[in-house]
């Protein structure tokens, strides 16, 4: 099956600690990014990479940092600088013939005790 | 700051009806438009994209674009009640592939 899988589907953690999130994508996209999703909100995007080995920061990126190396994962750290981490992250890939079209990971919610 | 801007909604529409779900957009280069489904706590689903002005047709769904209106709309036609959903529209406004997201409208269908 080609598709995004993102893990862990829940994820708690303490104030103060780091957590990392996984997305693996075997759909051969070249570009990945990670948004956040608050309750009654948009999405809003915090990094995003369009090649492996390279990435930029979006719209809300402190707090967060990623890495790309290798085309079929992105993983997002939260960090404890991060001030408001409980959300809904979801990672997308893009790639091939409609270039534009972003297809989704199923998310992973992060709470803060 | 470029913005997509949604009713929130409800939308509340009967069983068999059509909904009409609108979405405007501020930066006038966008390219390409996008229609997003998104079930309460599920992730977004891409059940539409449109290039071009005019509709654009896929099963009970059509999507309208009008660049110079600066407007994009989604018809869902013979509304189900599994079409109860939130309806996200994404605009790439050009340049690599990012989309700027409405906060969506959430439509409801009643049997």
């Amino acid at each position: 099956d080609g598709g995004i899988t993102q893990s862990p589907k829940y994820l708690f953690r303490k104030e103060g600690q780091n957590v990392t999130l996984s997305c693996e994508q075997n759909l051969n996209h070249d570009a990945m990014y990670w948004y956040r999703q608050d309750p009654g909100q948009g999405l809003r995007l915090i990094y995003y990479s369009q090649i492996v080995n390279d990435f930029q920061k979006g719209d809300i990126a402190e707090g967060y940092s990623v890495s790309r190396e290798k085309k079929e994962s992105f993983p997002l750290t939260v960090t404890s600088a991060q001030k408001n981490p409980t959300a809904f992250y979801l990672c997308a890939s893009a790639g091939g013939p409609s270039y534009n079209e972003q297809f989704f990971g199923p998310g992973t919610r992060l709470t803060v005790l | 700051q470029k913005e997509v801007e949604q009713n929130s909604g409800p939308l509340s529409v009967p069983e068999g009806a059509i909904a009409s779900l609108n979405c405007t957009y501020s930066d006038r280069g966008s390219q390409s438009f996008f229609w997003y489904r998104q079930y309460s706590g599920k992730s977004p689903e891409l059940i539409m994209s449109i290039y071009s002005n005019g509709d654009k047709e896929d099963g009970r769904f059509t999507a309208q674009l009008n660049k110079a209106s600066q407007y994009v709309s989604l018809l869902i036609r013979d509304s189900q009640p599994s079409d109860s959903a939130t309806y996200l529209c994404a605009v790439n406004p050009g340049g690599f592939q990012k989309l700027v997201f409405g906060t969506g409208t959430r439509l409801l269908v009643s049997p």
